[in-house]
């Protein structure tokens, strides 16, 4: 299956809050799993990107969380601000065909 | 260093013409993706190219294709449009083809009506 399942579709989170998205694949020939934050009308930028033989990866404000057995990894952001409203997309790759495949997408909104 | 640039920025068409939507990549870049993000179905992988050959397409009826030149940017054609065309179109690029991270342009806003 080459799907990548995300939740929840949409999160409001309070100010210095930590936002959590979760994604769940089923394809175990995935083997890069990056997450991008797109703002309205703009293209989707590459926010920070994870591997399977870590479990976690962070980069500033931002963590991934991977868990091979369950086949899911989650985004957390820390300290949530309103400049982080935007969406979030999590996505897999097989490096087989190049191509990603997204998830469904979560639209973040963080009150202040 | 310059981003994914990407022309037009928007575009309206309406049923039955065809579209040419360009690229260019980073820099030093050789792989070129192209991705729909139509409304409701988030992002969709198109095509890919590399080293000026087609590598993979998504399941994308025949009329959607493109081209990669010497210089590595890229055209997205899409024939007969219909109204579900309508869309973000966006291209991304890679360093080479195996390397994963994938850098996307602002997109091509197409419009069909």
């Amino acid at each position: 299956q080459q799907q990548v399942k995300q939740s929840p579709q949409s999160l409001i989170v309070q100010k210095g809050g930590i936002s959590i998205i979760n994604c769940a694949y089923e394809n175990t020939a995935f083997d890069y799993f990056p997450w991008y934050q797109q703002f309205p009308g703009k293209g989707p930028a590459l926010l920070i990107a994870i591997r399977p033989d870590v479990s976690e990866k962070k980069e500033g404000r931002f963590t991934i969380s991977f868990n091979k057995s369950a086949k899911q990894f989650s985004l957390h952001i820390m300290d949530s601000q309103p400049g982080d409203s935007a969406t979030y997309f999590c996505a897999a790759s097989d490096n087989q065909g190049g191509k990603l495949i997204f998830g469904q997408g979560t639209e973040l909104s963080v009150k202040p | 260093e310059a981003g994914v640039t990407q022309s037009p920025t928007h575009l309206i068409k309406t049923r039955g013409q065809q579209v040419t939507l360009r690229c260019s990549p980073i820099s030093g870049h050789t792989s070129v993706y192209w991705y729909q993000q139509a409304l409701g179905l988030g992002l969709q992988f198109l095509l890919w190219y590399d080293e000026g050959e087609e590598r993979n397409r998504g399941n994308f009826p025949p009329r959607f294709s493109g081209r990669q030149f010497p210089n590595y940017s890229s055209e997205l054609n899409v024939n007969a449009l219909e109204l579900e065309d309508s869309a973000l179109y966006l291209c991304a690029s890679s360093f080479r083809s195996g390397y994963n991270e994938q850098f996307f342009g602002p997109g091509t806003r197409l419009t069909v009506l």
